[in-house]
Parts: C-alpha cells; structure tokens; sequence
C-alpha cells in the first residue's frame, strides 16, 4: 500500500503570499515527483528529485521551488503566489525497481 | 508531434462490455508501460504495467504491448459503472527516467 502524504488537501489563499505545499512518504524512496493538473486537463511535471540535495525542473515551466533534506520530504514553495498557481498540485515517488509511480492525494490551490 | 497519444474521448460503453483504451508512442526505444486510473477530482492510481510484447491479465484488466507498432492498449472486460473515469497511458522513453503521461481517455460505462 502506498504511503504518501500531502498537507494541505484543500489551501485558499490571497494573492502575494507565501505558501508550502508539503510531502512525505514512507517507502523510502529516492525519486519523487511534483506534478500540476488543471481539471480535466493533463498532468504536467514541473519539479523532480532523484535523492537528498538532487532537484530538476521538469517539462512544464513553473514558478515554484523545491527542496529536498530528507529523503521522505519534498516540499513545494510558491515564495508570491497568483491567480495563475490556482491548481491541483499532485505529489509522487517511484519505486526504484519497476518505476511505478505512488500518487499522494493532491493539494488544490486557489489563489485569490 | 506529442510522445504519448491517446483519445480524449470520451469512450461510452455499455454495461458488461468489452472496453479497448489504446496508446500510441512515438520512441521505439522505450521499455515501460504503465495504465492509470484517475477519477474526477482524485489522484492517477496504477492499473497496471507491462514490459514485454504481448498480453498481461489482471482480474477483468488485460494490457497488451506492441513495440513493433508501439502501440499498448487496455482491454477492461464486463465494464462496470464503477469503471467510468480517465485512464492515462503512461511511458518511459528512452533517454528519460521520469514517465512521460498522455493526456488521458475518458470511459463512460452506462448501466
């Protein structure tokens, strides 16, 4: 069974403020995964990690930030946050051995 | 042209049906074959995954592969209700560690 976690499930915030969308698993993975989906649309990545001190930009450009200390954390940060960041933003890690991915339950964002 | 194709449908079936998901890809390199299973408003959940040309079953779920004509579809047998949602064909192509998503077919199953 999958364990990851995201916090907040559900953030309604005004624009111009700070916010961290965190992520934990417990599998003790290295790889994991910020992915972005707009309702009924595609989901996009837009951060990845391939271990502690290990971040990458994915395919779609983002303004956000990450981080990774700590194997089962990986936070996502919006330093200004605007109407454009209102999203669902899902976060994952994969197992080392058949590359499936473990979906945590998403964080949807609006930004007011 | 985009990696990973499939048709947004949505694909509308009725109740105890056979319902065929295919997925195009364009790297005839790539290896690994994913199906998820995403809801409206939830997360992407595994389906299952296949590696090697041919059919793989699980329960009512068949996945088949073909590298030649990289293509991979998903067979859901007696389509249920329950199975109504988005199914995303998902790849890892070569040269790329992460998977790379298609933009998801949505299943309608009508009782």
């Amino acid at each position: 069974e999958a364990d990851i976690y995201q916090t907040p499930r559900y953030l309604v915030i005004g624009t111009g403020k700070k916010i961290t969308l965190e992520c934990s698993q417990t599998m003790g993975h290295d790889k994991m995964y910020w992915y972005q989906q707009d309702p009924g649309m595609e989901l996009h990545l837009i951060h990845y990690s391939y271990g502690v001190n290990s971040t990458e930009k994915g395919d779609l450009s983002s303004e956000s930030t990450v981080s990774r200390i700590r194997t089962e954390h990986f936070p996502l940060t919006l330093e200004s946050a605007r109407p454009s960041h209102t999203s669902q933003y899902l976060c994952a890690s994969s197992d080392r051995n058949t590359g499936e991915l473990f979906f945590g339950e998403g964080s949807r964002l609006t930004v007011l | 042209q985009k990696e990973v194709e499939q048709n947004s449908g949505p694909l509308s079936v009725p109740e105890g049906a056979i319902a065929s998901l295919n997925c195009t890809y364009s790297d005839r390199g790539s290896q690994s074959f994913f199906w998820y299973r995403q809801y409206s408003g939830k997360s992407p959940e595994l389906i299952m995954f296949i590696y090697s040309n041919g059919d793989k079953e699980d329960g009512r779920f068949t996945a088949q592969l073909n590298k030649a004509s990289q293509y991979v579809s998903l067979l859901i047998r007696d389509s249920q209700p329950s199975d109504s949602a988005t199914y995303l064909c998902a790849v890892i192509l070569s040269g790329y560690s992460t998977l790379t998503f298609g933009k998801g077919t949505m299943l309608l199953v009508s009782p």
